[in-house]
């Protein structure tokens, strides 16, 4: 069964570098989406992605954020300088329609030291 | 952002017993989605429902969606030991289709 990926399963790092994390979503989707979650709690949206353009984004994606699909298959998220205040667990997730269930991948852990 | 609240946050019972599990906001979804996340792993979708009154079944666990499409239900039957997990809804919005999640229940079946 087709499932969405992401690389790398943990990244630490330190304050002020930059980290890139990469999502392969299942391979007929067409909406992207990252979503984080700070250890205990909620899930929460950050972006979302079609046609090679930002959907819409909350408050959370500033302009230490940016997205990117550089060729046919990755979804990149960057985060340009972190904060320690970024560490989180980081969500990929892909639907075929905007309007469809998204499937989500296994996540990235970011520990910024 | 739309605000799911669910409810209970902890739910502890014994084997065999019933469990429903509650979603409920002041928003109307166009849909609702149900997923289940283990420690340190992704949400792993469990039932979407779309129309207002729906129910859905997979095995024992049993979804409803409220007929005004605000709030939602996870029932399950004689729960074993392997529905030990935490269970996440997730709204998405009529117009805009990113998901707001719930806090999360986190069940607990005792053998």
């Amino acid at each position: 069964e087709p499932e969405v990926t992401q690389t790398p399963s943990h990244q630490v790092t330190q304050m002020g570098q930059e980290v890139i994390l990469r999502c392969v979503p299942i391979s007929n989707h067409l909406y992207f989406y990252w979503y984080r979650q700070i250890l205990g709690q909620k899930v929460e949206f950050l972006v979302s992605f079609y046609n090679n353009e930002i959907s819409e984004k909350s408050e959370i994606f500033d302009d230490q954020f940016s997205v990117e699909r550089p060729d046919g298959s990755n979804f990149t998220l960057k985060i340009r300088s972190t904060k320690l205040e970024d560490s989180a667990m980081y969500f990929c997730a892909s639907t075929i329609r905007e309007t469809d269930t998204q499937y989500f991948g296994p996540g990235t852990r970011l520990t910024v030291l | 952002t739309q605000l799911l609240e669910q409810s209970p946050q902890f739910l502890s019972i014994q084997e065999g017993e019933n469990l429903t599990v509650y979603c409920n906001s002041s928003s109307v979804f166009s849909s609702l989605q149900w997923y289940r996340q283990e420690p340190g792993e992704g949400p792993v979708l469990l039932v979407t429902v779309v129309t207002g009154g729906e129910v859905k079944k997979l095995k024992r666990l049993t979804f409803q969606f409220g007929d005004a499409r605000k709030d939602s239900s996870l029932h399950i039957t004689a729960a074993q030991p392997g529905d030990t997990g935490l269970y996440l809804c997730a709204g998405a919005g009529k117009n805009d289709y990113k998901l707001s999640f719930g806090a999360g229940t986190t069940v607990t079946v005792r053998a």
